[in-house]
């Protein structure tokens, strides 16, 4: 059974930096490329970064683009996200999310809530 | 990378089919097959529900359905049920080798 446990998230300050860490396992780790979404208290879902299986290739969204940084260890079979200079509209619900052999996002975690607040 | 187009809401009674339509531009939808739909529950993750326009995972129902015309694709709920009151999501892959959600659509069952 897949499973991916987010932690890391909590209170911070504008301009304070969070490392939000996933926990895989129940598949092959390094065969998939990884991905982090989040979702804002009651609004959309915004895909945020991912990282492809290598770490060879990695993408962001624009609006983290030069704060954020993605990367993976596959020897722990985990996944990361360095949040630095967090703004208010980077507080969300923030998902550790696994890529499927095409391009879908075939399994989520439960999210790590990352507050931003002074 | 703005987000793809959906109705805010969309609501059918139990039996009836619905449409929730996905509306991008040639870098997204239009570009590529890699549409994929999501359902979400109030406080749970989303689920995969359709990928690659139009097909469906393992044990996901067949009353699902996608397909694509141009920038847009749609997903359609047939005999609708009390369960698929939920929230929905569109996604595609970009042409900057990023991905772009839609700003989603809560299904209600009348």
């Amino acid at each position: 059974e897949v499973q991916l446990v987010e932690s890391g998230g909590g209170l911070v300050q504008p301009g304070r930096s969070l490392r939000l860490s996933c926990a895989a396992s129940g598949f092959t780790f390094d065969d998939y490329a990884m991905h982090w979404v989040r979702q804002a208290p009651g609004k959309g879902l915004e895909w945020v970064s991912g990282i492809s299986w290598n770490s060879v290739s990695i993408v962001y969204a624009d609006s983290v683009k030069g704060r954020f940084t993605i990367s993976r260890d596959n020897a722990k079979n985990s996944l990361y996200l360095q949040m630095n200079s967090l703004r208010t509209e980077d507080m969300a619900l923030y998902y550790c999310v696994k890529r499927g052999p095409n391009r879908e996002f075939d399994y989520w975690g439960q999210g790590t809530l990352v507050t931003v607040s002074s | 990378q703005s987000a793809l187009t959906q109705p805010a809401s969309v609501s059918g009674s139990p039996g009836q089919s619905i449409t929730i339509s996905c509306t991008g531009t040639s870098s997204d939808v239009g570009g590529y097959n890699y549409v994929s739909w999501y359902q979400q529950h109030p406080g749970k993750a989303p689920k995969l529900m359709i990928y690659d326009v139009s097909n469906r995972p393992s044990g996901v129902s067949n009353r699902f359905s996608g397909s694509k015309s141009g920038n847009t694709a749609s997903l359609t709920i047939s005999g609708l049920q009390a369960e698929d009151e939920a929230d929905y999501y569109c996604s595609s892959y970009t042409s900057s080798g990023t991905y772009v959600f839609g700003t989603g659509t809560k299904v209600s069952v009348l």
